[in-house]
């Protein structure tokens, strides 16, 4: 049963880059034909999904976040992460990593909240 | 981008009916819709993917219906753990969610 755990700093400073990391057990990121995906849900209200990596690095992103957002992958980790930068408080949400296949996201991590304040 | 909404936002319902949510897109999004149940402080959980598909270890008292731009979700009779927010979501272009419609207790 493949397991996600998401892992970062809980307090952002506004203006600088979030960074978190999504670490894969009881499966290899490189097996199966999946996307690593990450989706945001502020307090209170909806989700909204960021972007995804393939193993092959390939990636797409959100329209409205693409200029601020870098995912990368490190197999050798079985791990894949998430750069969001010029960060300010309309950030702050609850992070979820997830897999996906063909579009649906059927694994998903705990999710971390990052808050960004000064 | 496709938009989804749902509705209602909030369905009351006792433990023992039955639960019709609704969703539609902005545009077709052929079969390529997904379900969504999250409960307080956990993350969402795949129910029901390409329409009409249930997920993994998921109860047959959910299914899932529609193509084109009008989808339903159905839980044929609710038990004391479904209540919960139901969300909607498309896979064209990229993914989006709907608004989400809670389903609590009457």
């Amino acid at each position: 049963q493949v397991q996600l755990q998401e892992s970062g700093p809980g307090l952002v400073k506004p203006s600088q880059t979030l960074s978190l990391t999504c670490t894969v057990s009881g499966g290899s990121i490189s097996s199966g034909s999946y996307y690593w995906s990450w989706i945001r849900q502020p307090a209170g209200k909806g989700l909204e999904w960021i972007g995804r990596i393939y193993t092959s690095g390939s990636t797409n992103y959100n329209p409205s976040l693409k200029s601020r957002v870098t995912i990368s992958v490190d197999t050798s980790k079985n791990q894949f992460s998430l750069k969001l930068s010029s960060v300010t408080a309309a950030d702050t949400a609850v992070y979820y990593c997830a897999r996906e296949r063909r579009g649906f996201l059927g694994y998903w991590g705990q999710g971390t909240l990052v808050t960004v304040s000064s | 981008e496709i938009v989804l909404t749902q509705s209602p936002a909030t369905l009351s319902l006792s433990p023992g009916e039955r639960a019709t949510l609704s969703c539609r897109a902005s545009q077709s999004v052929s079969s390529y819709l997904a379900w969504y149940q999250q409960k307080p402080g956990q993350a969402p959980r795949l129910l029901i993917y390409d329409a009409s598909n249930r997920a993994t270890g998921i109860p047959a008292r959910f299914s899932g219906s529609g193509s084109g731009t009008d989808f339903t979700l159905t839980i044929s009779s609710l038990e004391p753990e479904d209540f919960a927010v139901y969300y909607c979501q498309q896979r064209s272009n990229w993914p989006t969610f709907g608004p989400g419609t809670k389903v609590d207790i009457k």
